[in-house]
């Protein structure tokens, strides 16, 4: 079957650093996306990992471990514009970008 | 900044009514695909679409969900008879690879569909 948890609900403080985790059991694996949703509106692509490493991007970041079926998304220096839900999205093998949502994590940054 | 377009942005219709959404990729993307968002609910795949056929679909795309691509730019999403449970939000997305993981994801903003 196919599995993807992470944590409902988060709360941080502006400025802060804020790691989201997420794991996975799917059948195959091309790779894990992390994206961004804020309410009512249309998710946005925030990085892709297929090796395990960690990849840099700005203020995020995101690690995967395959091994550990594991990826966080660290996001550093928030900012209130950073509340959102935060989607953790797995390719399993074959399919065109067929991807497999977690429910999201919805990240409360406050002052 | 190129972006994927989507109409109507909420409808209302009644259970049974044919329903049909538009989208329009990314003018140069080649892959489509339809992915649908109850509320408060996960993000859920539909379908891909590629060289003007489905390149999959998921258990939830029955007899009653259809795509079709009807000239260069439009990618329309049709539900021939909507039940209450097709209630969502159905976002349309494009990328100009289809190889997994290297064609970026772009989604449109969405159609809010409410079924009474």
């Amino acid at each position: 079957g196919q599995n993807i948890d992470q944590p409902t609900e988060m709360t941080a403080t502006e400025g802060a650093i804020v790691q989201i985790n997420c794991t996975y059991q799917t059948s195959g694996f091309n790779g894990l996306f992390w994206y961004q949703q804020h309410a009512g509106e249309a998710p946005t692509f925030l990085s892709y990992n297929v090796l395990d490493g960690l990849e840099e991007k700005g203020r995020f970041s995101s690690f995967l471990s395959r091994s550990k079926g594991y990826s966080y998304l660290l996001l550093k220096e928030l900012q209130m514009k950073d509340s959102a839900s935060y989607l953790c999205a797995v390719l399993p093998s074959g399919g065109y970008n067929k991807l497999i949502f977690g429910a999201g994590t919805r990240l409360a940054v406050h002052p | 900044e190129p972006e994927v377009t989507q109409t109507p942005s909420h409808q209302v219709t009644q259970m049974g009514q044919e329903v049909i959404l538009r989208c329009v990729p990314i003018s140069n993307h080649l892959y489509f695909y339809w992915y649908r968002q109850i509320l408060g609910q996960k993000v859920e795949f539909l379908v891909s679409f590629y060289n003007n056929e489905i390149s999959e679909k998921s258990e939830i795309f029955d007899d009653q969900f259809s795509v079709e691509r009807p000239d260069g730019s439009n990618f329309t999403l049709k539900i021939r008879s909507t039940k209450l449970e097709d209630s969502a939000m159905y976002f349309c997305a494009s990328s100009e690879s289809g190889t997994p993981g290297a064609g970026e994801l772009f989604f449109g903003e969405g159609s809010r569909l409410t079924v009474l």
